[in-house]
């Protein structure tokens, strides 16, 4: 029984350039949810889609961040230009209705 | 608004020992409580839950009773194990049908020692 799958599980990259994170809910799931993770700030809920359309992106830090979900198996988060206070760890979790959430593994950020 | 207040941690504890992590929030209406424990290096994973005043939610020794003349749900285990070294939250929910977003406490860092 596969889980939430996200890739890439660790990314280093230079300041500056783009970053896309992968997630794929698990099947059958119709939310799906993108947090990010810092020692400083703790979890924080970016974005949160109910059957593939947002309904609340007001954790998105700016403009530089965009998700999208072009299909029930399949969302990404961008980030362009990347900036070294984007370092953090990224999960992405999937629910069906009213049940709980499940987590991936997250991805690992690194911006130099 | 709705939030989550646990104790800070780390807590630390010798192998066997009991454990307590405090929980306490404020929400509007009736919401659902959660505990999720992350490993190192993994994602959250659900640990319990309780979804109406008076439940005792439990998993793998662990319990918490939804409080709500207190509005706590505190996390407890009579004997703790090296292997339960974590970071523990606690969350709620509400909106109609639970089909909302969940509000995260901050975590609390468990590390037990053999």
């Amino acid at each position: 029984d596969a889980g939430v799958i996200q890739s890439p599980r660790h990314e280093v990259t230079e300041m500056g350039q783009e970053v896309t994170l992968r997630c794929k809910p698990i099947s059958g799931h119709n939310s799906l949810f993108w947090y990010r993770q810092t020692m400083m700030r703790g979890l924080e809920l970016l974005i949160y889609f109910n059957n593939n359309v947002p309904i609340d992106d007001s954790g998105m830090p700016e403009d530089r961040f965009s998700a999208k979900m072009p299909n029930a198996s399949f969302s990404t988060l961008k980030i362009q230009p990347s900036e070294p206070r984007d370092s953090a760890v990224y999960f992405c979790a999937s629910r069906k209705s009213d049940q709980p959430q499940h987590f991936g593994d997250g991805t690992r950020l690194s911006i130099l | 608004g709705n939030s989550v207040t646990q104790m800070e941690g780390p807590v630390t504890l010798s192998e066997e020992a009991f454990l307590t992590i405090n929980c306490t929030y404020t929400a509007t209406g009736y919401p659902s409580l959660f505990w999720y424990v992350q490993y190192p290096g993994e994602g959250l994973q659900l640990l319990l839950k309780a979804t109406k005043a008076d439940d005792k939610g439990s998993n793998k020794g662990f319990e918490a009773t939804y409080r709500k003349e207190t509005t706590s749900f505190h996390l407890e285990k009579g004997s703790v194990q090296v292997s339960d070294s974590a970071v523990y939250f606690c969350a709620l929910i509400t909106g109609s049908g639970n089909t909302g977003k969940l509000i995260f406490g901050q975590g609390t860092t468990l590390q037990v020692k053999p």
